[in-house]
């Protein structure tokens, strides 16, 4: 089965700074997805940004990117000029292309920002 | 904001009632999911559906059970609520294939057994 880990249970980070979430992740397969998931206070979980296995080009979406390093089973998500809004707790999530394609999430990681 | 309904989003009830948890999406969707959300906010999947008649239990074992006879609607029921079942139930769906591959979640519901 897959499994998915998020190391860091809480980060902060001063506004306008960047910061960088970390997930590892482990699966025999070679074709799957994965996911940055943002869940705010009391509000719906939302996606952030996502990634094909199979693509090598980083997926970027404005001030989130991912370093996607296959071999090492490593997806980070890279916040740049952090904002007050950007406050959350951040899923790591990984999905397979085949058979079930059931979403497994990792821990969470909750992120502060610092005016 | 993404079109998946849960209700209701608060549920405070007695120890021994049965409840239904009601997740409705107006996007089509085939699967559907049931995440168990526990209070160091981890999300573990209790139930899943790939379509109509289809449900299968997550790797998170729960006594909730789960029905899917229409494709937007996919409730979740506790025969007798204990305060060990007291969570907040995430409900998702999302497209079968490659072509958006993203999930779509509801609110919530916050559900606390006294």
């Amino acid at each position: 089965a897959q499994t998915v880990t998020q190391s860091q249970p809480e980060m902060s980070v001063q506004e306008a700074e960047t910061v960088t979430l970390s997930c590892t992740y482990d699966t025999s397969e070679s074709d799957y997805y994965l996911f940055w998931y943002k869940q705010p206070p009391s509000r719906q979980m939302i996606l952030v940004i996502r990634q094909e296995a199979y693509k090598q080009q980083n997926a970027t979406e404005n001030r989130f990117s991912v370093n996607f390093q296959k071999a090492a089973k490593s997806f980070s998500l890279k916040i740049s000029d952090s904002q007050l809004g950007d406050a959350a707790m951040y899923f790591c999530a990984y999905r397979s292309r085949v058979g079930a394609q059931k979403l497994v999430f990792g821990q969470g990681t909750r992120l502060t920002i610092n005016p | 904001e993404a079109d998946i309904y849960q209700t209701p989003r608060y549920l405070v009830i007695g120890t021994g009632k049965k409840i239904t948890l009601e997740c409705s999406q107006t996007m089509g969707h085939d699967k559907m999911y049931w995440y168990q959300q526990d209070p160091g906010m981890e999300l573990h999947l209790i139930h899943y559906s790939y379509g109509v008649n289809s449900t299968e239990k997550g790797d998170l074992s729960s006594e909730s059970t789960v029905s899917r006879i229409r494709t937007e609607h996919f409730p979740l029921t506790l025969e007798s609520a204990r305060p060990s079942h007291t969570s907040q139930y995430l409900c998702a769906s999302s497209e079968t294939g490659d072509t958006n591959t993203e999930a779509f979640f509801g609110q919530g519901t916050r559900l606390t057994v006294v």
